[in-house]
C-alpha cells in the first residue's frame, strides 16, 4: 500500500495570504496525484489531477506541483470560501487508491 | 449536469446488513468506472470498492473483502453496495464516486453527497 502523508495537519492563514500544503508518498506515484477540497457536511470536490492540472471550474488561485513522492498544493490568495480540509490522493497504484489524512486550512 | 445521489444508509446492529444505492444522472453511466469511498466520523477518506463500466472487474479493500459486494445496473443508471456482517468500524458516510481515466489510472471527478451508515447496538 502506498501511504500518503500530508503536512501540516492544520494550517492557520489570514484571508488574502498564501497557503502551501504538502503531500508525500511512500513510493513514487509519478504525476498520478489528485487534490480534493472538502467543506463541512459536503462531499469532496476535485481540485487538481495529474499533480498540476486544475479541474473544470477551479479558480486559478489553486495550483499544484510536484512529481514522484513530493507534491504541493498552493492557494495563492485565500478567499473565505477556501477554508476547508484538503486531501491528496494517489492513483498510480489503482485500484488501490489511497488518500492522505488531510490538511485543515483555518482562519487565522 | 452530473449528479450522484446515494441512499439506503441508516442505523444497523453489529452483524446486520444494509444495501446502499447510488442513482446517477447527467452522463452516460455505462461508460464509467465507479467506486464507493467512505469517511468515518471526523476521519479521512478510505476507498472501499471499485467496479468497471461493464461490471466485469471488481476490487475491494481488504477491510471489507468477503463482507461487501458491489454491483451496478447500467439499465437503471444505478450503483449498489451490499454490506453484510457489519461492524462498528464500518460506521461512516459512504460516497459513490465516478472514476475518470488519467494518464495512468483513474481519479474521482464527481462524488455524491453521501449516505451515513451507523453500526451500533
Amino acid at each position: 500500500e502506498i501511504v500518503m502523508t500530508q503536512s501540516p495537519a492544520t494550517l492557520s492563514v489570514s484571508p488574502g495570504e498564501r497557503a502551501t500544503l504538502s503531500c508525500r508518498a511512500s513510493q513514487s506515484v509519478s504525476s498520478n496525484l489528485a487534490w480534493y477540497q472538502q467543506k463541512p457536511g459536503q462531499a469532496p470536490r476535485l481540485l487538481i489531477y495529474g499533480a498540476s492540472t486544475r479541474a473544470t471550474g477551479i479558480p486559478a488561485r489553486f495550483s499544484g506541483s510536484g512529481s514522484g513522492t513530493e507534491f504541493t498544493l498552493t492557494i495563492s490568495s485565500l478567499q473565505s470560501e477556501d477554508f476547508a480540509v484538503y486531501y491528496c490522493q494517489q492513483y498510480n497504484n489503482w485500484p488501490w487508491w489511497t488518500f492522505g489524512q488531510g490538511t485543515k486550512v483555518e482562519i487565522k | 449536469q452530473v449528479q450522484l445521489v446515494e441512499s439506503g444508509g441508516g442505523l444497523v446492529k453489529p452483524g446486520g446488513s444494509l444495501r446502499l444505492s447510488c442513482a446517477a444522472s447527467g452522463f452516460t453511466f455505462s461508460d464509467y468506472y465507479m467506486s464507493w469511498i467512505r469517511q468515518a466520523p471526523g476521519k479521512g477518506l478510505e476507498w472501499v470498492s471499485y467496479i468497471s463500466s461493464s461490471g466485469s472487474t471488481i476490487y475491494y479493500a481488504d477491510s471489507v473483502k468477503g463482507r461487501f459486494t458491489i454491483s451496478r445496473d447500467n439499465a437503471k443508471n444505478s450503483l449498489y453496495l451490499q454490506m453484510n456482517s457489519l461492524r462498528a468500524e464500518d460506521t461512516a458516510v459512504y460516497y459513490c464516486a465516478r472514476g475518470v481515466l488519467g494518464v495512468v489510472g483513474y481519479y474521482f471527478d464527481y462524488w455524491g453527497q453521501g449516505t451515513l451508515v451507523t453500526v451500533s447496538s
